[in-house]
């Protein structure tokens, strides 16, 4: 069985960095076609993807946000972290983290098991 | 703004059909990507419900249905049921001169009446 479990601080400060675990079972990001994803969702609005990492340690960034994130992963301890610099209020949402599929190929990629998600607060 | 545009909200009565729309451009759907659905029920995290713009996961019933053509893609839910009111999202991959990214539309609230 497939599961991810993401964890972090609830609340960050303006300017601060952020730094989220994704912690998961079932399949190890040491296995061939392996990737998981990063994305999040303001409150009451849609999903954004943020960033990927493969298990050849390939990293993919939004485009839009690739200055400030980093992906990494610990294969041995079967997490991937995710740290945000610079954070501003705009950034309030829950942040998933999920397994995704497609590997080789960007147009077939989907994101197939998600973890339950973590709510993070930018705020003074 | 979302690159893949969805209606805002659509509904229907139980036992009745209704679809949602994923409308894209030439750097997205019409490149060929696939589309991908998920649903999102109200206080969870989204869940992979289409993959490859037709197929379904297993243990999704076969009342949900994708398909795509051009530069849009649609989500068909047939026998309606009060447990399929949720978020529906549309995903892609979206390719162009100002950069790659994997996209999602800007979703749509199933109400069942």
């Amino acid at each position: 069985q497939v599961t991810l479990r993401e964890s972090g601080p609830a609340l960050v400060k303006p300017t601060q960095t952020l730094t989220l675990t994704c912690t998961f079972s079932g399949f190890s990001l040491s296995t061939s076609g392996m990737c998981v994803s990063w994305i999040r969702q303001p409150p009451g609005k849609a999903l954004e993807w943020l960033a990927r990492i493969d298990w050849d340690d390939d990293k993919y960034y939004s485009t839009s946000l690739k200055t400030r994130l980093t992906i990494s992963k610990d294969t041995s301890k079967n997490q991937v972290v995710l740290t945000m610099t610079n954070m501003d209020p705009v950034d309030t949402a829950t942040y998933y983290c999920a397994r995704t599929s497609g590997y080789g190929d960007p147009g077939i990629v989907a994101f197939d098991i998600w973890g339950q998600g973590t709510m993070v607060t930018v705020s003074s | 703004q979302s690159v893949l545009t969805q209606p805002p909200s659509v509904s229907g009565a139980p036992g009745q059909r209704v679809t949602i729309s994923c409308t894209g451009s030439s750097s997205n759907i019409g490149a060929g990507y696939d589309v991908h659905w998920y649903q999102q029920l109200p206080g969870t995290a989204p869940k992979l419900l289409i993959y490859g713009n037709s197929n379904r996961p297993s243990g999704v019933p076969d009342r949900f249905s994708g398909s795509k053509s051009g530069t849009s893609a649609s989500l068909a839910i047939t026998g309606l049921q009060a447990e399929d009111e949720a978020d529906y999202y549309c995903q892609s991959y979206d390719s162009s001169l100002s950069g790659s990214d994997w996209v999602f539309g800007g979703g749509t609230k199933l109400t069942v009446l």
